[in-house]
């Protein structure tokens, strides 16, 4: 049962334009979500983070929207850099009651290439 | 400051042995957790450890076990390798149990 899904496994874009990677999530119950940007023989680094009680979270070029009706995140890039590239992974955790635990349950990952 | 460090880089085992991978969490994180990635797929979390006890676990057999010390560095143990194990293991450190989470480079493991 995939709970996380990124249903575009790549995504190619020109230098300075905007990329868009989507995630869907099946669990309502997810409160927190993150985006994590992996470069090849690296871990995932922390990109951007947005918890449910908000819509809209904006760090620099990167912005995390949250469509929690439709149980579906994305996350923009603007301006897109040929530095961008790497795969993109959106996770998702819950806090269960109050004995919260950060199990993250992740997508399958979206490859973005910018090109310049 | 540093940050999460994971030893060893690369490790080759064959079908039925055992092996130690190890965590240094990022300074001051009292909470670690441990990930398996498969080739092609995001990491599926295996379990957490917060203050030495374990505090969460995914789907993952009894042969994965794990202990974290009292500096907060962690170990992962996996028994009985089969060849399935095979994978990208990842450590994750936060302040606390339900915090963002920052990753190591990890351990890839092949099994043969």
């Amino acid at each position: 049962d995939q709970q996380v899904k990124q249903n575009s496994p790549s995504l190619s874009v020109q230098e300075g334009r905007i990329s868009i990677l989507n995630c869907d999530y099946t669990n309502s119950m997810f409160d927190y979500f993150l985006w994590y940007k992996k470069y090849p023989a690296e871990g995932p680094t922390f990109l951007i983070s947005i918890s449910s009680i908000k819509d809209k979270n904006e760090d620099g070029r990167f912005t995390v929207f949250l469509n929690k009706s439709a149980k579906h995140l994305s996350l923009h890039i603007v301006p897109s850099q040929p530095g961008d590239s790497a795969v993109y992974f959106c996770a998702a955790s819950l806090n269960a009651g109050g004995t919260s635990y950060g199990k993250l349950t992740f997508g399958q990952g979206t490859i973005l290439t910018v090109h310049p | 400051e540093t940050g999460v460090t994971q030893s060893p880089t690369h490790l080759i085992k064959t079908r039925g042995q055992q092996v130690t991978l190890r965590c240094s969490s990022q300074s001051g994180h009292n909470t670690v957790s441990w990930y398996q990635q498969a080739l092609g797929q995001g990491p599926q979390f295996i379990f957490q450890y917060y203050r030495e006890e374990e505090n969460g676990r995914g789907n993952f057999p009894p042969r994965f076990s794990g202990l974290q010390f009292p500096n907060y560095s962690s170990e992962l143990n996996v028994n009985a390798l089969e060849l399935d194990d095979s994978a990208l293991y990842l450590c994750a450190s936060s302040l606390v149990s339900a915090d963002t989470q920052y990753f190591g480079p990890g351990t890839r493991l092949t099994v043969l």
